[in-house]
C-alpha cells in the first residue's frame, strides 16, 4: 500500500529565509509520480511540482527547487528566499501507476506540513 | 486559465438528509475524482471516475455515497444520508489523460451536518 510521510507538522520562519519541506515515501510500485500541493488559508489546492520515478534529476523553477532520491524514498521541497505569500499547508502526494497500469491516478497524500513564514 | 469549479462553497445540511454536491470539470479532462478533508486532516481520496464509471473508490466511499456525470460537463457527488462524521471540505479534481498528468482541484465544497 502506499504511504507518504510528512514528519514536519509545523515550520515558523522569517522572511527571506530559505526552507526546506521533507517527504517520505513508501510504495511496491516501480512506476510512480510524486506532487506537491500548496492549500493557502483560502482552502483551495495548487499544484506545484511533480516528479516520475524515472527521473531523479532535481530542478529549480524560480524559488522552488526539489530533490527526489529513490535510495531514500524522499521527495523534498525548497522555497528559496522565502515570502510571507508562502504562508500555507503543504502537501506531499504519491500516485502508483498500479499493476498492468491498472492505477487511475488516485493521489496519496502525506500529513502536510504547516508554513508560516514571519516578516 | 480554464478551472475546476464547485458548487456550492458552504453547504450547511440536518443529518440525515441527502446533499448534493457539485463540480464542473477543465472540459477537456478525462479523469474525475472527489477528496475529502476533514478539518486539520490530510486529503483523503474517495473516488475516481473515467469514461462514466467508478474506476477506483476508497473503503471510506460505501454505499451511503455515490457519484454521477449526467450531461457531459457537471460532476456531483451524492451523500444519500448524512452523518455528522460526513462534516468536511469536499475537493472535486479533473485531469488530462496520462498518470504524470498533474490533478487540478477546485476551491472546495465546506459541508457541515448538523
Amino acid at each position: 500500500a502506499q504511504k507518504v510521510t510528512q514528519a514536519q507538522t509545523e515550520i515558523s520562519v522569517v522572511e527571506k529565509e530559505d526552507v526546506t519541506l521533507d517527504c517520505v515515501y513508501e510504495t511496491r510500485d516501480t512506476t510512480y509520480y510524486l506532487f506537491w500541493y500548496k492549500q493557502p488559508p483560502s482552502g483551495e489546492l495548487v499544484f506545484l511540482i511533480r516528479r516520475n520515478s524515472f527521473d531523479e534529476q532535481n530542478e529549480i523553477s524560480g524559488r522552488y527547487s526539489w530533490n527526489f532520491q529513490k535510495s531514500t524514498s524522499s521527495f523534498n521541497f525548497t522555497i528559496t528566499a522565502s515570502q510571507v505569500v508562502d504562508s500555507a499547508v503543504y502537501f506531499c502526494a504519491l500516485s502508483e501507476r498500479g499493476a498492468g497500469g491498472t492505477s487511475y491516478g488516485k493521489l496519496t497524500f502525506g500529513q502536510g506540513t504547516i508554513l508560516t513564514v514571519h516578516p | 486559465e480554464p478551472e475546476v469549479t464547485q458548487t456550492p462553497s458552504h453547504q450547511v445540511t440536518q443529518m440525515g438528509q441527502e446533499v448534493i454536491l457539485r463540480c464542473v470539470p477543465i472540459s477537456n479532462h478525462l479523469y474525475f475524482y472527489w477528496y475529502r478533508q476533514i478539518l486539520g486532516q490530510k486529503v483523503e481520496f474517495l473516488v475516481s471516475f473515467y469514461n462514466n464509471e467508478i474506476s477506483e473508490k476508497s473503503e471510506i466511499f460505501d454505499d451511503q455515497f455515490s457519484v454521477e456525470r449526467p450531461d457531459g460537463s457537471n460532476f456531483t457527488l451524492k451523500i444519500r444520508s448524512t452523518k455528522l462524521e460526513d462534516s468536511a471540505m469536499y475537493f472535486c479534481a479533473s485531469r488530462t489523460g496520462g498518470r504524470f498528468q498533474p490533478q487540478h482541484f477546485g476551491d472546495g465544497t465546506r459541508l457541515s451536518i448538523l
